[in-house]
């Protein structure tokens, strides 16, 4: 059972901009422990698209972005683009499990 | 650029042990910036972790899996290890080792491989 929760599914026109929540507690998100987020497309492994919850490794397009307040987290992609239909996960610590804890995942669909 | 390639056997029979083993590329692997994971993906679900290891060899474990997941690392060969025992069909996924930057710089993973539990 996931500790971090997503939407199931986010969709959008070519060109918009949709967002990914990832709803966590005080003891992961809320407990300022980092967020990451990992873009994997059918078949292949996940692929780091923020880290340390706002960070783009080099390589990844600006317009994906990444925030956190609270107990949240966001994943946000503007411009939508036809590659960017893939699956995405949230990722953090939980110090009540002591250990690493995923989101549910998102399937993004561009319409 | 830290590579990590995970190696085993594909096909494991019910009741018996899962062992897999992750190779990393470079001197990382003794590093006090690292920790090492497995994580797992059961076909069309989403991502759980197993467990991770320090260098120094401190553990931690999904409280799920504490009881039949053992994880090692041997840093002299550059290789973390993962053994799963009393394997079910449940345990049917794709495993993925991973290195995790302790000072927010994100994570590298493996391509990870399929691992079907069946007689």
């Amino acid at each position: 059972q996931s500790v971090l929760t997503q939407p199931p599914s986010v969709s959008g026109a070519p060109g918009q901009r949709v967002t990914i929540s990832c709803t966590g507690s005080d003891s992961n998100i809320g407990a300022a422990y980092d967020v990451h987020w990992y873009q994997q497309l059918p078949g292949a492994a996940p692929k780091v698209l923020i880290y340390a919850s706002v960070n783009r490794p080099s390589g990844v397009p600006d317009r994906f972005s990444g925030s956190k307040s609270g107990t949240s987290a966001s994943l946000a992609i503007t411009g939508l683009q036809a590659e960017d239909e893939a699956d995405y996960y949230c990722q953090s610590y939980d110090s009540r499990l002591n250990g690493l804890v995923f989101g549910t995942g998102t399937k993004v669909t561009v319409l | 650029q830290l590579q990590l390639q995970e190696s085993g056997p594909g096909l494991v029979k019910p009741s018996e042990t899962l062992s897999l083993a992750c190779n990393v590329s470079d001197a990382s692997i003794k590093s006090d910036n690292y920790f090492w994971g497995w994580i797992r993906q059961p076909p069309g679900k989403g991502l759980e972790w197993v467990g991770s290891i320090f260098h120094t060899g401190t553990t931690q474990y999904n409280p799920s899996l504490r009881s039949r997941a053992t994880i090692s690392i041997d840093t002299s060969q550059k290789r973390f290890s993962l053994k799963m025992t009393t394997v079910s069909a449940a345990d049917t996924a794709v495993y993925y080792c991973a290195g995790f930057s302790r000072s927010g710089g994100g994570s590298h993973w493996g391509q990870g491989i399929m691992v079907t539990v069946s007689s």
